[in-house]
């Protein structure tokens, strides 16, 4: 069973256009994130959710909007996509103190 | 503020030879420290993890690494490198009590025949 899925995993669309990545765990924890990695592997924190509540909201444009329908589920959703948008987001989830699982990654290119 | 600095983003090894991945951290509360190996085109797993304890952690494909505290430094080492191990490498440090995690900016491990 994968502990951490996303779907989809490639995702390739035009700029302007929105799209979503739903994201599921089957662990049991209360946390979950979202992450973006570049073309140089850094991996830049986007957003946390507590059990539905988020908790973290770093600096992300406004066009990058998480939702939460119950604590094994979190979303990202984009609207109007730009280029600098194109990187792999990953999807991990936690419980306080403890190692985050993550989810194999959706690569997003916008064209 | 918390940060993790992770010293070269490349390491060359020959195979056989002593891996050495250094991080050091800051924190301004007791740290929980994790590494991370993130192999092509999939999401990170967990190499190792210090939360309290022992500070010489053993993890999966015999990687280790030691809890310094005096240091601010959670080094990562293998004592034999071998070619599966070429991967990216992330140090992360979660403050405890919180639910962040900061990583560090990676490092690419090659190695070499």
């Amino acid at each position: 069973d994968t502990a951490v899925s996303q779907t989809p995993k490639y995702l390739v669309t035009q700029m302007g256009n929105d799209k979503s990545i739903k994201c599921e765990q089957n662990l049991g924890h209360d946390t979950m994130y979202w992450y973006k990695q570049d073309s140089k592997k850094f991996l830049k924190i986007m957003f946390s959710y507590n059990n539905k509540e988020l908790i973290i909201n770093e600096t992300v444009p406004n066009r990058f909007s998480p939702k939460s329908p119950d604590k094994a589920h979190l979303n990202l959703h984009i609207n109007s996509l730009e280029l600098g948008d194109s990187a792999v987001y990953f999807c991990a989830s936690s419980q306080m103190g403890n190692e985050q699982f993550f989810g194999p990654g959706t690569r997003l290119t916008v064209l | 503020a918390q940060s993790v600095t992770q010293l070269g983003s490349h390491v060359s090894v020959s195979e056989g030879a002593l891996v050495l991945l250094r991080c050091n951290y800051s924190s301004s509360v007791p740290p929980y420290l994790f590494w991370y190996v993130q192999y092509p085109n999939q999401g990170l797993q967990l190499l190792l993890k210090y939360t309290t304890g022992a500070t010489l952690v053993k993890g999966i494909n015999g990687f280790e690494a030691e809890f310094k505290k005096s240091e601010t430094s959670f080094h990562l080492t293998k004592p034999s490198a071998h070619m599966s191990d070429a991967a990216e490498y992330f140090c992360a440090v979660s403050p405890s009590g919180t639910y962040k995690y900061i990583f560090g900016t990676g490092t690419r491990l090659k190695v070499l025949a």
